[in-house]
């Protein structure tokens, strides 16, 4: 069975400073490593993802995530935070390839609450 | 070019009642996943479809069912609505050929309330 956990229900920072979300995960193998944002009332919308190479992933909005394969985890970073960065982020698996045609399911965390404050 | 659409935007039933959701995925897309997400949870998988036949389930009850359309839309039916259903229905949707297929879109979600 795969897993994440957002350890965190809300982050809290200034406008300026530099903001870090926290996941870890479990999953047999490689995992494919994701993280979204949700504004309130919407769908969630892609970040940045993991597949393989470099541990430094950079993605939408400024945003970057380092994998760690020895500690597991994958947490979300953003040097200098915006107050329109504040919105809900999801960290997410899945093990990789194929399975009958679709790929193999994504599964979420719980989700970790950012407030930037000005 | 669409994003992924989700009919109706809210919806409210009452327990017992059925219900069914609608999902048209992203131009070029073939495989539609269902989420429930909860109140301050993050969204679970429900199920998968492709090619028109349901690929993969989480741990939903029997209850929950789906379709998908030859044109790849894709419906979730719920029978016998309890108020632990209460949820936003996440439509995602995603391509599974070689490239790029780890990536899923999202519609805006169907708000369901039982009552």
């Amino acid at each position: 069975a795969q897993s994440v956990a957002q350890p965190e229900d809300q982050v809290n920072v200034a406008e300026g400073n530099p903001l870090t979300v926290k996941c870890t995960y479990s999953v047999s193998g490689n995992p494919y490593l994701f993280w979204y944002v949700q504004y309130p009332n919407r769908g969630l919308q892609f970040l940045l993802k993991y597949i393989t190479g470099d541990n430094l992933v950079k993605g939408s909005y400024g945003f970057e995530a380092e994998f760690n394969k020895s500690q597991t985890s994958f947490h979300l970073k953003k040097p200098s935070a915006l107050v329109s960065d504040s919105a809900l982020y999801f960290c997410a698996v899945r093990v990789p390839g194929l399975i009958s045609g679709g790929y193999q399911k994504v599964t979420f965390g719980i989700g970790t609450k950012l407030q930037v404050i000005p | 070019d669409a994003g992924v659409t989700q009919s109706p935007t809210h919806l409210i039933k009452t327990r017992g009642q059925q219900v069914t959701l609608r999902c048209s995925p992203k131009s070029g897309h073939d495989t539609v996943s269902w989420y429930q997400q909860a109140l301050g949870q993050g969204p679970q998988f429900i199920f998968q479809y492709y090619e028109e036949e349901e690929r993969q389930r989480g741990n939903f009850p029997d209850r929950f069912s789906g379709h998908q359309f030859p044109n790849y839309s894709s419906e979730l039916n719920v029978n016998a609505l309890l108020l632990g259903d209460s949820a936003l229905y996440l439509c995602a949707s995603s391509f599974a050929g070689i490239t790029d297929n780890e990536k899923l879109f999202f519609g805006s979600g169907t708000q369901l309330s039982v009552l």
